[in-house]
């Protein structure tokens, strides 16, 4: 049963241009949702979250969207830089979980110059 | 602050053989948890510790099992290898509080042969 899902394998955007990656839940006891980006051999690196209370926070380039009802979340990445090129993960969490983060399939980002 | 460190970085084993990874938490940070990477599987929760207690345990046989030190460094063993153990270990440490972000260590790459 996959509880957090990102249904894109990958994206390609141009540089400049906004990436938007998906993700959608189905456990409605989820109350925490982060976002990370991860490098081949590397460990993934936490870039945002978002709390259940909210429906947006902003970190820079980066800002996380979250509608409850539909259970979906959306990360913005503006303007899109090649750096970014990377798989970006979703995860979700919250007090019932006991310390786990349950995480999407992945998404590979492309970002072209 | 330094950020979490895993060691070995890479490992081959034969099946039938046992491992154990060593994780160091960012200082400070009191709980740690381990997760298995998989093409096929993706991100999977191992275990969680919080002051030396296993507080929650993912999916997997008992074979896997791991434990916590006094001062919050953590290991985790797997016994009787098998091929399909073959994947990336991750770490991951966090604050305890009412924050969910976990901070991931560069992994244990395990190839059982």
């Amino acid at each position: 049963d996959q509880q957090v899902k990102q249904n894109s394998p990958s994206l390609s955007v141009q540089e400049g241009r906004i990436s938007i990656l998906n993700c959608d839940y189905t456990n409605s006891m989820f109350d925490y949702f982060l976002w990370y980006k991860k490098y081949p051999a590397e460990g993934p690196t936490f870039l945002i979250s978002i709390s259940s209370i909210k429906d947006k926070n902003e970190d820079g380039r980066f800002t996380v969207f979250l509608n409850k009802s539909a259970k979906h979340l959306s990360l913005h990445i503006v303007p899109s830089q090649p750096g970014d090129s990377a798989v970006y993960f979703c995860a979700a969490s919250g007090d019932n979980q006991g310390g786990k983060l349950i995480f999407g399939q992945g998404t590979e980002l492309s970002v072209k110059p | 602050k330094a950020g979490v460190t895993q060691t070995p970085r890479y490992l081959i084993k034969t099946r039938g053989q046992q491992v154990t990874l060593s994780c160091s938490p960012i200082s400070g940070h009191r709980s740690v948890s381990w997760y298995q990477q998989t093409p096929g599987q993706g991100l999977q929760f191992l275990f969680e510790y919080f002051s030396e207690t296993q507080r929650n345990k993912g999916n997997f046989p008992g074979r896997f099992s791991g434990r916590q030190f006094s001062n919050s460094r953590s290991e985790m063993n797997v016994s009787t290898l098998e091929l399909g153990d073959s994947a990336l270990y991750l770490c991951a440490s966090s604050l305890i509080g009412n924050s969910y972000e976990q901070y991931f260590g560069p992994g244990t790459r395990l190839t059982v042969t």
